[in-house]
Formats: C-alpha cells, sequence, structure tokens
C-alpha cells in the first residue's frame, strides 16, 4: 500500500455514459497527477495539480475529459460520453513539493467501455 | 515536450543471465527517475539519477547516467523471476511534470 488510494478498482460502463474516478493522494503530498495506460505502454500523462490548480493538461485530452481537485487533497478525473477507446488503467500519483521527487501511485481504476 | 526512447521494447532472458535496459534523450536531462512495474501491479520507484556519469547500486541493480545527461541504463546481473516487469524511465523536465518512456519489458525464464 503506498498511500495514494484510487476509486472504485474497477468499472464497466456502456459508451455514452459518463464516469468519474476518484483519488486521494498521500495526505502530505501537494502535487498530483493522473495518467492512463494502456497493455504494453508507459503512463501517458493526462494532467497534473500542484495543490488545487490545475497546471497543466495534456493536449492529447480530448475535451471530454476533466479533472478536479477541489481543496488541494482528493482529485476526481470524470469522462464524459465514454468511447471504445477510452477503456484502459486510470493511475493517480503523488507526490511531495520540491524538486523531483519520487511518485507514489495508486493501484489505479482500470476501465472498460462496452 | 521531453520525449526519451527506450530499448529494447522486450526482452526474454534466462535466470541467470544479465538485462540491460537504455534510455535515451535527444535533450540534456536534469536528472532522470527509474520506476518497476510488476504485471498488474502500479509503477514503483525505484531510484533518481542527477550527476553527470552517476552510478548507483542496488543488490544485483546498477543504474548509470551518462556524461552527457542524455542517457541512462539500468542493468541487472544475473537476473531472477522476481525481476519480470516493466521498467520505466522519466526523465526530469524542469518544472514539475512526470513523464514516462515507453518502458521495456522483462521476462525471465527459469
Amino acid at each position: 500500500d503506498t498511500g495514494v488510494s484510487q476509486d472504485p478498482r474497477h468499472k464497466i460502463t456502456k459508451r455514452g455514459q459518463n464516469v468519474t474516478f476518484r483519488c486521494d493522494p498521500i495526505s502530505e503530498h501537494n502535487r498530483l497527477y493522473w495518467y492512463r495506460q494502456t497493455l504494453g505502454q508507459g503512463p501517458e500523462f493526462l494532467t497534473y495539480f500542484q495543490n488545487e490548480a490545475q497546471l497543466e493538461k495534456s493536449r492529447l485530452l480530448s475535451d471530454r475529459f476533466s479533472a478536479e481537485r477541489p481543496k488541494g487533497s482528493f482529485s476526481t478525473l470524470e469522462i464524459q460520453r465514454t468511447e471504445q477507446g477510452d477503456s484502459a488503467m486510470y493511475l493517480c500519483a503523488s507526490r511531495s513539493a520540491g524538486g523531483n521527487t519520487e511518485a507514489f501511485f495508486g493501484q489505479g481504476t482500470r476501465l472498460t467501455v462496452v | 515536450g521531453q520525449q526519451v526512447m527506450q530499448i529494447p521494447q522486450y526482452q526474454h532472458v534466462q535466470e541467470g543471465e544479465d538485462f540491460t535496459t537504455y534510455c535515451n534523450s535527444s535533450t540534456t536531462l536534469s536528472n532522470i527517475q527509474w520506476y518497476k512495474q510488476r504485471p498488474g501491479g502500479h509503477p514503483v520507484f525505484l531510484i533518481q539519477l542527477v550527476k553527470s556519469g552517476e552510478v548507483k547500486k542496488q543488490k544485483r541493480l546498477t543504474f548509470q547516467f551518462g556524461e552527457a545527461k542524455k542517457n541512462s541504463s539500468l542493468h541487472i546481473t544475473a537476473t531472477q523471476t522476481t525481476d519480470v516487469g516493466t521498467y520505466f524511465c522519466a526523465p526530469a523536465q524542469y518544472g514539475n511534470k512526470l513523464v514516462f518512456g515507453a518502458g521495456t519489458i522483462l521476462r525471465v525464464k527459469s
């Protein structure tokens, strides 16, 4: 257990439905990251927060994806109008402030769009 | 953004053989991290390299950072079945974004 928790662990949804995932980072970590990973690939950067501010969002991310971190603690990632291509593992990571510190990953949420 | 190439994409070795994965960048890196992901698991931090020419060891694992800080390698001596997984490099950009290479998948035959 890394201290980063994600919920749910698995989600099966029908195409066109909206889904929301939650990430609870390690409490003292002010930086939070979302990644998407498909089989045989490395984690693909989606977005990044420092405290409650969303500082960067991948240009690969369509407008159907949105993320929030309202109080600088937990974060949510929402995918609207899901498509089959959205099926992947969604990973959350957090790390402490100051430089290039170690990132701690959650177990991920596996999304299957049918 | 920062782009790195990891080679090989995949390697299947006999238990006891050595293994090396390389991470190459077209630009100079401030530092680089390495992570391991076991099958079905999540990435776990292994090490960070900061200095030009730096070499760090963790038991059978040896990590190197090139003199020009454009490449890095991870070498495993005498692989064991517990080494199975995917090894990712994560080059640091100036700032906070953390991106990963495509990874090298290691399989070990016992």
